[in-house]
């Protein structure tokens, strides 16, 4: 079974400042055709999860520009250029290439300071 | 506009049933594979099931094989999720979600309750 280890599990971050999420695989990503595959979602407080990212590094539409993803193999990350309030909540990492089995990471919070 | 609406969650005693629905809108239902996930109280999101196009291909986490069905309707763009067994662990919101090769889970539900307690 593929894990997905996230770090850290809890954000604080302060408004206007950067932050950065890990996400850990126990398995490489990489896909037969050479590209990792790998999505990561939002959740706000008392919605459903939201897609932010896919194929590692894609923005979905509407997702604004200071969310970035990076990474390749059983590296990841994803990173907020300056949080703002509404970025609070819960984000997971996904692993896709294993489809169509998919698991989760257990989520990191991110809260303002 | 895409929609998927569940339906069909509530209280059932332990080792009883229960059966979700979505229904689909705003796209070629019969196009696309679908999934459930859960998210238990307080906790991640957990991939439970999926299903192909047409019906033909099923998976399943491993904790629910043996006691979930997932199905689908494609004449009435609508997916379900037979629970049978049901276990205290079980308790969770539910969602239905898209599902594309490689790309998954671009589309949500807003989710549906299932507690299972006596």
């Amino acid at each position: 079974d593929v894990v997905m280890t996230q770090s850290p599990l809890s954000l604080p971050v302060t408004l206007g400042q950067p932050a950065s999420i890990s996400c850990r695989s126990s398995h490489s990503l990489i896909y037969s055709d050479g590209d990792s595959y790998l999505n990561w979602f939002q959740q706000r407080p008392g919605q459903s999860p939201r897609r932010l990212i896919y194929k590692v590094s894609n923005r979905d539409s509407g997702v604004p520009d200071r969310f970035s993803g990076s990474g390749s193999g059983t590296n990841f990350t994803l990173k907020i250029s300056r949080v703002e309030a509404e970025d609070v909540g819960v984000y997971y990492c996904m692993q896709v290439t294993h489809w169509p089995l998919y698991t989760f990471g257990q989520g990191t919070k991110l809260e303002i300071k | 506009e895409v929609h998927l609406v569940e339906s069909g969650g509530g209280l059932v005693q332990p080792g009883g049933s229960l059966t979700l629905s979505c229904e689909a809108s705003g796209f070629t239902f019969s196009d696309y594979w679908m999934s459930w996930v859960r998210q238990a109280p307080g906790k991640g999101l957990e991939w439970v099931a999926n299903i192909n196009v047409d019906g033909s291909e099923k998976y399943y986490v491993d904790s629910v094989k043996g006691r979930f069905t997932i199905s689908r309707d494609n004449a009435k763009n609508s997916l379900y999720l037979q629970m049978n067994s049901l276990r205290a662990d079980d308790t969770a919101v539910y969602y239905c979600t898209r599902d594309q090769w490689l790309v998954p889970f671009d589309y949500w539900g807003q989710g549906s309750l299932v507690t299972v307690s006596s």
